[in-house]
């Protein structure tokens, strides 16, 4: 079964809202996440790594105010991307780290369209 | 640094022949190395992994991939493939416990009945 629940599957919202996308870590306490971004037809891109009770890492290039990330507890990580607009839309996946020398798992993703 | 190619965008093959996606990486050191699959609108799905010992790794859904130090390759194989199996498919790479996982562009595998 899935350890890594994604929460919504799909967002359709008005530019100018702000979307908050859910990752949770199923059975285990994962103390690392990964957001990523996927545009059609392309690889992912890694946004941040999420720790749990501390600030998210970014990678360069990602606006830190536009895609704020919270990881209050071992099993969630949140990403909210903040006045969505239409270039925004995408697909975000976030994953877990939960053990050393082991692979991560995926969420099954977030397709987010910005009208 | 390390870094994954994936030559191509798609592959096509016919029900029951023999699946061959490349992938070939450049680390500075010992790799680990894995393939995911992802159908549409979905997450990635683990394959196999390569870490360390046997080079053949085998793994889901009847796939298997070589890792091969001299040609820094890690070509991913399945010896008759199913309509099920068309997907994107990804090679990563992993340069250690705690670091990051690079991704390959991915490919694209197209089965004809």
């Amino acid at each position: 079964g899935a350890v890594v629940s994604q929460h919504p599957s799909w967002v359709i919202c008005k530019s100018g809202t702000s979307v908050k996308i859910e990752c949770r870590s199923l059975d285990f306490q994962a103390t690392t996440m990964f957001w990523y971004r996927q545009f059609p037809k392309q690889s992912l891109m890694l946004m941040a790594t999420s720790n749990e009770g501390s600030k998210a890492t970014y990678e360069q290039g990602v606006e830190k105010d536009k895609f704020l990330i919270n990881h209050a507890s071992l099993t969630l990580s949140t990403l909210t991307v903040t006045s969505a607009h239409p270039e925004d839309s995408s697909f975000y996946i976030c994953s877990t780290k939960f053990q050393e020398n082991q692979p991560q798992h995926f969420g099954d993703g977030t397709r987010l369209s910005i009208l | 640094a390390q870094s994954v190619t994936q030559l191509g965008s798609h592959v096509s093959v016919s029900e029951g022949a023999l699946v061959l996606l490349r992938c070939n990486y450049s680390s500075s050191v010992p790799p680990y190395l894995f393939w995911y699959v992802q159908y549409p609108n979905q997450g990635l799905q683990l394959l196999l992994k390569y870490t360390t010992g046997a080079t053949l790794v085998k793994g889901i859904n009847g796939f298997e991939a070589e890792f091969k130090k001299s040609e820094t390759s890690f070509h991913l194989t399945k010896p008759s493939a199913h309509m099920s199996d068309a997907a994107e498919y990804f090679c990563a790479v992993r340069t250690g416990a705690n670091s990051k996982l690079t991704f390959g562009k991915g490919i694209t595998l197209s089965v004809r009945p």
